[in-house]
């Protein structure tokens, strides 16, 4: 089946280590994007890619890092500098910018202890 | 991207239609009104969208002011699967290069 995958669907890690969540599509996608959502809130914006080798910072990239090597996959990394970082991770992708919808990932629940 | 506003919650009857409300009355000429829905611990999930015409698909209706300035997401017989969190969104495309602005939606909890 095409789709999404995210793994683990849930993540714990002690306070200042870096974690990577993963995320994998097979949609043949050309765009991804990984969202923050906090309990109650809605999804923010961490970063995003349109192509291979290329990506950009949304509105809260403090803390966390990206690769795009491959265009099926677009890691994560939750870095010690990121303040809190318990939350719930979503992946998405699209096709070129322009598309009519994002598909999401079953999401990461990251708790740091 | 404009800013949306939905109410809080929102409760409806179990086989009747349930009408989300959404205001965007910032909303620029070139910008669509997107539909997502999330429900408890998952990824959101596409529902529908427009720009000035009114739209249906097999889970939904769109309905947009002549005025653009507000829309009503219709799910015609809802069924206690529909419980979820309903966003709505406008932006000029729906995988344009600054994502999607996800606001706190709309918590639409169907009735038995």
């Amino acid at each position: 089946d095409g789709g999404i995958t995210q793994s683990p669907k849930y993540l714990f890690r002690k306070e200042g280590q870096n974690v990577t969540l993963s995320c994998e599509q097979n949609l043949n996608h050309d765009a991804m994007y990984w969202y923050r959502q906090d309990p109650g809130q809605g999804l923010r914006l961490i970063y995003y890619s349109q192509i291979v080798n290329d990506f950009q910072k949304g509105d809260i990239a403090e803390g966390y890092s990206v690769s795009r090597e491959k265009k099926e996959s677009f890691p994560l990394t939750v870095t010690s500098a990121q303040k809190n970082p318990t939350a719930f991770y979503l992946c998405a992708s699209s096709r070129a910018r322009g598309s009519d919808e994002q598909f999401f990932g079953p999401g990461t629940r990251l708790t740091v202890l | 991207d404009a800013k949306t506003t939905q109410p809080t919650s929102m409760d409806c009857a179990e086989g009747r239609a349930a009408n989300l409300p959404c205001n965007h009355s910032t909303i620029s000429g070139n910008e669509y009104v997107y539909w997502y829905r999330q429900i408890h611990s998952q990824g959101p999930q596409y529902i529908i969208h427009g720009l000035k015409n009114n739209e249906t698909n097999e889970m939904a209706s769109l309905i947009i002011t002549e005025d653009r300035k507000s829309s009503t997401l219709i799910l015609p017989h809802a069924t206690l699967r529909d419980t979820a969190v309903y966003y709505c969104i406008v932006s000029r495309s729906g995988g344009g290069a600054d994502g999607l602005t996800f606001g706190k939606g709309t918590h639409l909890i169907i009735q038995p």
